[in-house]
């Protein structure tokens, strides 16, 4: 089956410091893909829908200038957490759409557990 | 704005149980719903999709049902057992997903 693959899959910043996190479909052009953010023992949170070679489309209540997301190529979407704080600790996944076949599916990736200290 | 509900949000059973995990969602407008299965610190693994057309889908021991109408979903666990353990998210697909706020799951030998 088709496969997301996020790198990396752990990081710890110090707080202040700027993460970016990748996401990548591996075996299918994908020209939507997804964030979503995942606090311990919560649900997927939708943060926003990356979409290739526009904007990004933010949720509500989500930081556009805070999480930056660019989506260049249609199998690389990256997220960029600025200036990271303790509170963004959390764990990110991303998922992307294979519009390709007779029904669209969308895969996820493994996720990044990320740690601002 | 779609909202999904999962009913009970924790349920521990002895294993051989059948089980059912309740979904709601409050936009019908959906084209599938899916269900995941999550384990502790790891991502997602697509357990079921139900396209909006369907009434339900059938893999092993799984069976998911869908009645839009009634915007419900329900998975059904048969004879579980204690690797079945986990956190189960249900997800309305109305172009976007939207995860429900998950049952987590305990078999216990």
């Amino acid at each position: 089956g088709a496969v997301v693959s996020q790198h990396p899959s752990r990081v710890i910043c110090k707080s202040g410091t700027s993460v970016k996190i990748e996401c990548r479909s591996l075996d299918f052009q994908a020209t939507t893909m997804f964030w979503y953010r995942q606090f311990p023992k919560q649900s997927l949170m939708l943060m926003a829908t990356s979409n290739e070679g526009s904007k990004a489309t933010y949720e509500q209540g989500v930081e556009k200038d805070k999480f930056l997301i660019n989506h260049a190529s249609l199998t690389l979407s990256t997220l960029t957490v600025t200036s990271a704080h303790p509170e963004d600790s959390s764990f990110y996944i991303c998922s992307a759409r294979d519009s390709s076949g007779v029904q669209e599916t969308q895969y996820f990736g493994p996720g990044t557990r990320l740690l601002v200290l | 704005k779609q909202e999904v509900t999962q009913i009970p949000a924790a349920l521990s059973v002895p294993e051989g149980e059948n089980l059912v995990l309740n979904c709601s969602f409050t936009d019908s407008a959906i084209y599938n719903l899916q269900w995941f299965r999550q384990d502790p610190g790891k991502g997602l693994t697509s357990l079921l999709l139900i396209q909006s057309s369907q009434r339900e889908q059938t893999s092993g021991r799984l069976n998911a049902s869908l009645d839009k109408s009634s915007g419900r979903s329900t998975l059904y666990i048969a004879a579980s057992q204690p690797g079945d353990s986990a956190t189960y998210l249900c997800a309305g697909n109305t172009d976007k997903l939207i995860f429900g706020t998950g049952t987590r799951l305990q078999v216990f030998p």
